[in-house]
């Protein structure tokens, strides 16, 4: 069965390094987000990318952060200076239809702690 | 904008016990309805979802929801529940009237099924 995948599943880094998290959604899927969820909190939207721009992004999703699909297949977050608030499981997630119809492939998270 | 609000942060139950998980949403504008698990260490997968038609929604392993515009629930139930039913369950809503891409989502709650 196809599935999203994201390495890494744990990263540890120190606050003001940059930060990549990798995903490789299903193929055929057509939008893409990620999504976080500090512990204890609620998951939360940060951006969705389709037609290889964003299509929406959440108040979270700053200057600090940006997303990209390289070649195709990988799609990726950057945090460009990581502070302690950023330490979070981050989802990727893809779909063949817009979320809101749609049902949404999730990845098994990428954790970040900031330190 | 929407907001989602599961009741319950942690349901224990019995093997074979029925079971309910609330969810109440607040939106100004109308709504879809999802419901997504989360096992240990996966990623969410979509439970079910409620776009429009029958307000009883059935979905994957015997989980059914019903939708309740007057009372802004979609709560979720299953008549007798397994032990592989352990895991999070999170309700969510996204936008009707736009093509948007955002899932909004509850708390979640721990549904523990024990023998």
């Amino acid at each position: 069965e196809p599935e999203v995948t994201q390495t890494p599943s744990h990263q540890v880094t120190q606050m003001g390094q940059e930060v990549i998290l990798r995903c490789v959604p299903i193929s055929n899927h057509l939008y893409f987000y990620w999504y976080r969820q500090i512990l204890g909190q609620k998951v939360e939207f940060l951006v969705s990318f389709y037609n290889n721009e964003i299509s929406e992004k959440s108040e979270i999703f700053d200057d600090q952060f940006s997303v990209e699909r390289p070649d195709g297949s990988n799609f990726t977050l950057k945090i460009r200076s990581t502070k302690l608030e950023d330490s979070a499981m981050y989802f990727c997630a893809s779909s063949l239809l817009a979320a809101n119809t749609g049902e949404l492939f999730f990845g098994e998270g990428s954790r970040l702690t900031v330190l | 904008a929407q907001s989602v609000t599961q009741l319950d942060s942690q349901v224990p139950v019995f093997e074979e016990a029925p079971v309910e998980l609330r969810c109440n949403y607040s939106s100004s504008v109308s709504v879809y309805l999802f419901w997504y698990v989360q096992y240990p260490n996966q990623g969410l997968q979509l439970l079910l979802k409620y776009l429009s038609g029958s307000t009883l929604v059935k979905g994957i392993n015997g989980f059914e929801a019903e939708f309740n515009k007057s009372q802004t629930s979609f709560h979720l139930r299953k008549p007798s529940v397994h032990i592989s039913d352990t895991a999070e369950y999170f309700c969510a809503v996204s936008d009707r009237q736009t093509s948007g891409s955002r899932l909004t989502f509850g708390e979640g709650t721990q549904l523990t099924v024990n023998p």
